[in-house]
């Protein structure tokens, strides 16, 4: 099935560093998703987006809706040890038969060394 | 609050056996979702739910089938295991059929190996 286009594939940081990863399409999704995974567990939302150009923050992470409606960037800023995990972006596409259902990038992985 | 709960954790199955894997949510939602993940392969859609007595095929359905048992639960059924179904399966529910697109909440996931 179709996946979004997520990069990067890995990050290996310093404490107290920016982090930035995105996710692209060549469809246009009406809401964009990011989502952490730790591991052990299941994904968990970390902000919804929903407008073109929409930007919003969740404490020291801030996420994006592309201006055409086919992307979206998630940064981190001054990342902490916690912060380490696999990163996904997902969105609804516009399409009439995918109702609901949601596209998932493959993942960003974050290792965060002290 | 518990979110969406999924039973078992873990599990070890043989080639050939059956099993059902279940999923609980207590938001009120009405759609439901199983996902199977694997390495390098993302997150793929199995079967879904809208609401409360519809089922309808995802990506990967074959070899599995469903049960929305009422609005809260949703189970997966494998008939007859085989290797290629070891896999990290998530449940996750969503608050609107059709209509505006909500985010999916997702289980801790039940990690089955067939041997």
């Amino acid at each position: 099935g179709q996946q979004l286009n997520q990069s990067p594939q890995s990050m290996f940081i310093q404490e107290g560093e920016d982090v930035s990863m995105n996710c692209t399409s060549s469809s246009i999704f009406n809401t964009w998703l990011w989502y952490k995974q730790d591991p052990g567990e299941g994904p968990v939302l970390l902000i919804a987006l929903y407008k073109a150009g929409e930007l919003t923050s969740n404490g020291r992470l801030t996420a994006q809706f592309g201006i055409t409606r086919k992307d979206s960037f998630l940064n981190i800023s001054a990342s902490i040890p916690s912060d380490v995990g696999i990163y996904f972006c997902a969105g609804h596409p516009r399409t009439t038969d995918s109702w609901g259902k949601l596209q998932f990038g493959a993942g960003t992985q974050v290792v965060v060394t002290p | 609050n518990a979110g969406v709960t999924q039973t078992p954790k873990f599990q070890v199955l043989k080639t050939g056996q059956s099993m059902t894997l279940q999923c609980a949510q207590d938001m009120n939602h009405n759609s439901m979702y199983w996902y199977r993940q694997d390495p390098g392969m993302g997150l793929r859609l199995i079967y879904y739910s809208a609401s409360e007595g519809t089922t309808d095929k995802g990506e990967v359905p074959n070899g599995y089938n469903v049960s929305r048992l009422n609005k809260r639960e949703f189970s997966l059924r494998l008939e007859s295991a085989a290797p290629s179904q070891t896999s990290v399966y998530f449940c996750a529910s969503s608050g609107h059929p059709g209509g505006v697109n909500q985010p999916q909440h997702f289980g801790d996931g039940t990690r089955l190996s067939i041997l």
